[in-house]
């Protein structure tokens, strides 16, 4: 049903790495999101953007860094991946009035 | 600030059986939604569910009900005749209705729902 897309589903990098994660969606929502999540446990909004060149931090404070030039693109960016970046990073989107989040099926990040 | 309880870190129902999952919030508002989503292992996560408190009645989409107790500050997800794709993370969700909040849902910690066979 959803139409939102993040790649790449799994990445296993090195210490030190830059590495962007993407994340696409095709509903021309305005809103986006980023969530990070451990396995089993609540989700953390690291990272929001209501509209193009607009993005705020989350609830949940983060060294990755997030744009959106486009509407239908917010990729996340990590200049320097540490073993504590490894977590399921998931992308999400909803329309005018926030009523329904649509999720991406999410990063798995493992940083070695 | 709001915040969302799941007090149930697991459950487990027998495959053709009603279970119940717990969701607790508090808050000062008066007009705000409620949801709950679903998160299948290794699958996207889906809304299940949306209840609008300012609506008395509850909310239903097939076998899934909730139980809205707005006094209580409760919220509870039924799931009937449980089949095996019901399996999954839950997670119960608030969200303001006032229009100048930012609109974020306050999630919960979820509960993990064990179908068996």
């Amino acid at each position: 049903e959803a139409d939102i897309y993040q790649t790449p589903r799994y990445l296993v990098i090195g210490t030190g790495k830059k590495i962007t994660l993407e994340c696409s969606q095709t509903m021309g929502h305005d809103k986006m999101y980023w969530y990070q999540q451990d396995p089993g446990m609540e989700l953390h909004l690291i990272h929001y953007s209501y509209g193009v060149n607009s993005t705020e931090k989350g609830d949940l404070s983060s060294e990755s860094t997030v744009s959106r030039i486009r509407t239908e693109h917010f990729p996340l960016t990590l200049e320097s991946a540490r073993p504590s970046h490894t977590s399921q990073y998931l992308c999400a989107s909803s329309g005018y009035r926030n009523e329904k989040l649509f999720f991406g099926s999410g990063t798995q990040l493992s940083v070695l | 600030a709001q915040t969302v309880t799941q007090s149930q870190p697991e459950m487990s129902v027998q495959e053709a059986e009603t279970v119940t999952l717990s969701c607790t919030y508090d808050t000062s508002e008066s007009d705000y939604y409620l949801f709950w989503y679903k998160q299948p292992p290794s699958r996207q996560m889906i809304l299940v569910i949306r209840q609008e408190a300012y609506k008395q009645q509850n909310a239903t989409e097939n076998r899934f009900s909730v139980n809205f107790q707005k006094a209580a500050k409760s919220f509870s997800l039924k799931i009937s005749d449980s089949q095996l794709g019901d399996a999954a993370m839950y997670f119960c969700a608030y969200r303001s209705a006032i229009r100048n909040s930012n609109y974020q849902l306050i999630w919960g910690a979820g509960t993990k729902l064990i179908i068996k066979p």
